[in-house]
């Protein structure tokens, strides 16, 4: 069974420009989740999906981090105008309701260097 | 705000010895789980605790999720260098966003051979 994929695996952009990060879930998964990690910290949750939906965006810098899944299976993130503190590992994770817990499975992730 | 403290940040220990990764909180949860990841990968799953007082062993690595399930515990017997990297704890809280979970900030283990 395939992995969660993420693209591009690197990114150096210079602050205020634009970036887009993309990620293809593994397959039949409904929950897709979005995660900022910085160095030296556990990843944060930034936006979850369930299907086509936003279940949570409540930790989304939404005035330059904006998100969307469409169709249900592939999902981008954008940052617009970047900042030098959005340098960080940024992943994407997938699961399935089926199981009684939220098991996650991550992909490789895309290191984001602002600079 | 981390729910999740963990400790100690960082250990480093040469192959053959013993250690013990806690993780701790003032909230209850509805399950505990346990990820390590290496340097440009994403974390693996390795074990979920969902019961309070549960332990459960993968090969040389022993988890225990305390008994008023706010706190883990993750031991290593024997460690090895490949052993070597990060972990981290995630506590489920189904009480709110279904699924969500809050990571604490792991712990970088090193293993010397």
């Amino acid at each position: 069974e395939a992995g969660v994929a993420q693209s591009p695996r690197y990114k150096i952009i210079e602050k205020r420009q634009s970036v887009a990060f993309w990620c293809n879930p593994i397959s039949g998964h409904a929950t897709l989740y979005w995660y900022q990690q910085i160095l030296g910290q556990g990843p944060k949750l930034l936006i979850q999906f369930q299907n086509n939906g936003v279940v949570d965006d409540s930790q989304l810098p939404k005035d330059r981090f904006s998100a969307e899944r469409l169709k249900g299976v592939d999902s981008t993130l954008k940052i617009q105008p970047a900042k030098l503190e959005d340098s960080a590992v940024y992943l994407c994770a997938s699961s399935t309701r089926q199981a009684l817990t939220s098991e996650q499975y991550f992909g490789p992730g895309t290191r984001l260097t602002v600079t | 705000t981390q729910l999740l403290e963990q400790s100690p940040q960082f250990l480093s220990i040469q192959e053959g010895e013993n250690l013990t990764v806690y993780c701790n909180s003032s909230s209850v949860f509805s399950s505990l789980q346990w990820y390590r990841q290496e340097p440009g990968e994403g974390p693996v799953l390795l074990v979920t605790v969902v019961t309070g007082g549960e332990v459960k062993k993968l090969k040389r690595l022993t988890f225990q999720f305390g008994d008023a399930r706010k706190d883990s515990s993750l031991h290593i017997t024997a460690a090895q260098p490949g052993d070597t990297g990060l972990y981290l704890c995630a506590g489920e809280d189904r009480g709110s966003t279904l699924g969500r979970l809050y990571f604490g900030r792991g712990t970088q283990l090193t293993v010397w051979p």
